[in-house]
């Protein structure tokens, strides 16, 4: 079945700082990918999402781009915010079924 | 617009004994999922609605867990007996028919099994 393997965290990162968190998938054909993220004590929303190849995503200031080369679909910000510390997952979806990431933890401190 | 609401936010058996989680989704859309999300590691779905129909419970322990939703809207899932293996969060999702792109995830329900 389809996998996807995300950046293991936790990550701790100042305020302005860059952040980028890896993922890659392991799937048979080509699926639509996504960013959810999770702040605490929240349930998952969907933060970016690509459906086909040399597809970017963006809210928020986030960023990822689906490539099909490296089957990778890394998350990336330029200047992140103490209030974008969350559990960040990404996912893969396959005819109907979602395969999340381990998910990885960014603390953004002041 | 209401979110997915589910209930109970926490809940702590001992094992073998038995729990069931309630969700209801937001108003109009057929699709239903439950996922459990074992510490550490990112959510997996358990079964799969489409109105009151199983689209997909192939990772659905069915020797101790189950799950229904009857008349198509709020749906159950029990685990009967519980291990300790269980202890995770228990999200529910929905989405408009077919829309498996736009899932909306309650606030989960906390299991603990001790």
């Amino acid at each position: 079945g389809d996998s996807v393997t995300q950046m293991e965290g936790p990550v701790t990162l100042s305020e302005e700082a860059f952040l980028t968190i890896n993922c890659t998938y392991t799937a048979t054909g080509y699926p639509s990918l996504f960013w959810y993220v999770q702040y605490p004590g929240e349930g998952l929303q969907l933060l970016l999402k690509a459906t086909k190849a040399d597809d970017k995503g963006s809210n928020k200031g986030f960023e990822a781009t689906y490539r099909k080369e490296t089957t990778s679909f890394h998350l990336e910000k330029g200047s992140v915010q103490v209030s974008d510390s969350a559990v960040y997952f990404c996912a893969a979806l396959n005819d109907y079924k979602l395969s999340f990431g381990a998910g990885t933890t960014v603390t953004v401190r002041a | 617009e209401a979110g997915v609401a589910q209930s109970p936010r926490y809940k702590i058996i001992e094992k073998r004994q038995s729990v069931a989680f309630w969700c209801n989704p937001i108003s109009g859309h057929a699709t239903l999922y439950w996922y459990q999300q074992i510490l550490g590691q990112g959510p997996k779905l358990l079964i799969q609605f489409q109105n009151n129909g199983v689209v997909d419970d192939s990772q659905l322990p069915k020797d101790r867990f189950s799950a229904e939703r009857l008349k198509g809207v709020d749906s159950t899932l029990k685990i009967q007996p519980a291990k300790l293996e269980d202890s995770a969060v228990y999200l529910c999702a929905s989405s408009l028919a077919r829309k498996w792109d736009e899932q909306y995830f309650g606030p989960g329900t906390r299991l603990t099994v001790t």
